[in-house]
C-alpha cells in the first residue's frame, strides 16, 4: 500500500522563528489533508490540498502531486502551534486516509 | 454549524469486555469514518459507513465492527476487548462517500485494563 513520511521528525522552535514540514507519499493521490493534533487529540483541520497552493493566515500548504510531496508552512510561530501535525492522504479508488508519523512541534517562549 | 461530536469522551474497561462508542456527524454529513491512534501503530483507519453501509475496511479483526443508523450517527463495536485496544478512537464525517475532507471529532479515550 501507500507510504507516506513525515519529517521532520520533531522539531522546535523559538517563538516567531518559521519552519516547513515536509510530507512524501509514494504513490498518486487524489486527497490529502493536513491537521494540527492539539494536546486533548483532537484533530484540527488545517487544510484539504490535493493540489496546488493555500494559505491560512500564518499558514500555508502547497502539494506537487505529479512529484509526490506536500509542504507546510508555518510562519512567525506561537506557543499554541504546539502540537503535532499530522499529513493524510487517500488514493483514487480506496477512500480511505493513511496517515504519515506525523511531526512533533514545540515552540519555545 | 455543530461538528462532529463523539461519546463517551473516556472510558475504563476490563479485558474480556465489549465496548460501544457513538459518533454524531456534522448535520448533512452521510459517511463516517473510524480510526484507531496508539502510539506504536499511529492512525490507523478502521472502516467507513455511507448510507448505512460499510463501504470500506481496514486491516482490523472481526472483535471491531460498526453501524450505521438513518440520522447517520454511527456506533463502534469492540468485542472480547485486549489491552492492545487501548487507544484513542476517532470518529471523522464528509458530506460525501469516500476520502474527500474530513471532518474529526474529539475522540474518545479507552483504557483496557
Amino acid at each position: 500500500g501507500i507510504q507516506v513520511e513525515q519529517s521532520p521528525p520533531d522539531l522546535i522552535l523559538q517563538e516567531g522563528a518559521n519552519s516547513t514540514l515536509r510530507c512524501n507519499f509514494s504513490d498518486s493521490v487524489n486527497n490529502l489533508q493536513w491537521f494540527h493534533q492539539n494536546p486533548w487529540g483532537q484533530l484540527i483541520n488545517l487544510f484539504y490540498i490535493p493540489s496546488g497552493t493555500k494559505q491560512n493566515g500564518r499558514l500555508s500548504a502547497t502539494t506537487v502531486a505529479t512529484e509526490r510531496y506536500s509542504l507546510l508552512y508555518i510562519s512567525s510561530s506561537q506557543t499554541t502551534d504546539s502540537g503535532v501535525y499530522f499529513c493524510a492522504v487517500a488514493t483514487s479508488g480506496t477512500y480511505k486516509y493513511i496517515f504519515g508519523t506525523g511531526t512533533r512541534l514545540k515552540v519555545l517562549a | 454549524k455543530a461538528g462532529v461530536t463523539q461519546t463517551p469522551r473516556y472510558l475504563i474497561k476490563t479485558r474480556g469486555q465489549q465496548v460501544t462508542l457513538s459518533c454524531s456527524p456534522i448535520s448533512g454529513h452521510r459517511s463516517v469514518s473510524w480510526y484507531q491512534q496508539t502510539p506504536g501503530q499511529g492512525l490507523q483507519f478502521l472502516f467507513e459507513y455511507f448510507s448505512e453501509t460499510q463501504r470500506n475496511k481496514g486491516n482490523f479483526p472481526g472483535r471491531f465492527s460498526g453501524r450505521q443508523f438513518s440520522n447517520s450517527r454511527s456506533e463502534m463495536n469492540v468485542s472480547t476487548l485486549e489491552l492492545g485496544d487501548s487507544a484513542l478512537y476517532l470518529c471523522a464525517s464528509s458530506w460525501k462517500q469516500g476520502a474527500r475532507e474530513q471532518f474529526f471529532g474529539p475522540g474518545t479515550r479507552l483504557t483496557v485494563l
